[in-house]
């Protein structure tokens, strides 16, 4: 596609339910990163995958957080047994590793609201 | 680790005037400094980056940003701010191979 795509836009689910939350990046690149950005915060980095290489999951806050990626494309952040402090508009996105100085290209986000 | 601070949470100016959002980074090793910008309700945007080379960025719609290693900043400035450019900004840096890591945001407010 022509930009990083994530869906849904927004998501309100219930507290203690799990959720899914999907990024597509763009066709091409080989990392891919999410952060998430609580109302009136900055962006706070959860989880990052580059190429075929183990991901850096050193931003997720618990283990209640998990992230894949499938065939270096996709990637599907898992939120289980969602918290109220969970809600925050969740960001992916790409880059293209091994150009140099290359930037990271966002999506829309998806906005979650756990009630 | 690199860390990324934006002193300055909200900044109102009028519009024509001047403005500096500021920005001081923190690594032991060379990184490469962003800026983004996030219009309400929109998604981040990259508004200018500094790699090496020159010390002076500039974007197109009139921002600019200097990067200075002995002071560690790399403050965005344009000369003449349009309501338009009412948004948050953010200050990011990387190094090669690594997550990018952003500060807190400002929140620039152009006022009539």
């Amino acid at each position: 596609g022509a930009g990083v795509s994530q869906s849904p836009s927004n998501k309100v689910t219930e507290k203690g339910k799990d959720v899914e939350l999907r990024c597509d990046p763009i066709s091409g690149h080989t990392a891919l990163y999410w952060y998430r950005q609580s109302l009136g915060q900055g962006l706070e980095f959860l989880i990052y995958f580059q190429g075929n290489s183990a991901p850096d999951k050193s931003g997720l806050p618990s283990d209640r957080f998990s992230a894949e990626r499938t065939g270096g494309s996709v990637s599907t952040l898992t939120i289980q047994r969602t918290q109220q402090e969970d809600s925050a508009v969740y960001l992916c996105a790409s880059s293209e590793m091994g150009v140099y100085g290359t930037e990271a290209f966002f999506g829309q986000g998806t906005r979650l609201t756990v009630v | 680790a690199q860390s990324v601070t934006q002193l300055d949470s909200q900044v109102p100016v009028f519009e024509e005037a001047p403005v500096e959002l500021r920005c001081n980074y923190s690594s032991s090793v060379s990184v490469y400094l962003f800026w983004y910008v996030q219009y309400p309700n929109q998604g981040l945007q990259l508004l200018l980056k500094y790699l090496s080379g020159s010390t002076l960025v500039e974007s197109i719609n009139g921002f600019e940003a200097e990067f200075n290693k002995s002071q560690t900043s790399f403050h965005l400035r344009k000369p003449s701010v349009h309501i338009s450019d009412t948004a948050e900004y953010f200050c990011a840096v990387t190094i090669y191979g690594q997550n990018f890591v952003f500060g807190p945001g400002t929140r620039l407010s152009v006022l009539p």
